[in-house]
């Protein structure tokens, strides 16, 4: 089946800094591709849609300027996670695909 | 898209059959029902999806009443493996490959000696 590969698997960086996830779809293109973002014991909540060639859209509540989406290719999208505190480490998980969303292994993310 | 209530956890003898409910009572004709689960510390893994006719695959099996408020996913023989949230989605097929998912709590499986 279609493949969706995030990089990296676990990142662990300090306060302050910028993170950038990627996200890639292995042996399909992909116009479409959702960043969602889970916190411990909770369920996937969606950051946004990334459409390639053009601008991501948020849903409410997430900040475009500290989570910066780039979709600049078919098989990429990457998540910048700019400026990172502790309260942004969380699961984030890309996803891609039509009727049948396919799923990265997500990425960890812990600031200290 | 439709909401739905799922039980919180559910235990499973391994070698059993697994049955998760789903409760999906305002779906819609055009919605379908979708349903994945989430091993801990892993992304997402599709199983099955439905619009109103029985369906079955390698994984598992789905049953939809007949007024398609509340469905069923049979994991025939469950194995230690099987052990994972459940999440039941009601959603649209868009075009576009627009395919944002509403998650919700889920059903926590645990599969037992």
């Amino acid at each position: 089946g279609a493949v969706v590969s995030q990089h990296p698997s676990w990142v662990i960086c300090k306060s302050g800094t910028s993170v950038k996830i990627e996200c890639r779809s292995l042996d399909f293109q992909a116009t479409t591709m959702f960043w969602y973002r889970q916190f411990p014991k909770q369920s996937l909540m969606l950051m946004a849609t990334s459409n390639e060639g053009s601008k991501a859209t948020y849903e409410q509540g997430v900040e475009k300027d500290k989570f910066l989406i780039n979709h600049a290719s078919l098989t990429l999208s990457t998540l910048t996670v700019t400026s990172a505190h502790p309260e942004d480490s969380s699961f984030y998980i890309c996803s891609a695909r039509g009727a049948e969303a396919f799923f990265g292994q997500g990425t960890r993310l812990t600031v200290v | 898209d439709a909401k739905t209530t799922q039980p919180t956890s559910m235990d499973c003898a391994e070698g059993r059959a697994a049955n998760l409910p789903c409760n999906h009572s305002t779906i819609s004709g055009n919605e379908y029902v979708y349903w994945y689960r989430q091993i801990h510390s892993q992304g997402p893994q599709y199983i099955i999806h439905g619009l109103k006719n029985n369906e079955t695959n390698e994984m598992a099996s789905l049953i939809i009443t007949e007024d398609r408020k509340s469905s069923t996913l049979i994991l025939p023989h469950a194995t230690l493996r099987d052990t994972a949230v459940y999440y039941c989605i009601v959603r649209k097929i868009l075009t576009g490959g627009g395919n944002k998912l509403t998650f919700g709590t889920g059903t926590q499986l645990k599969v037992e000696l």
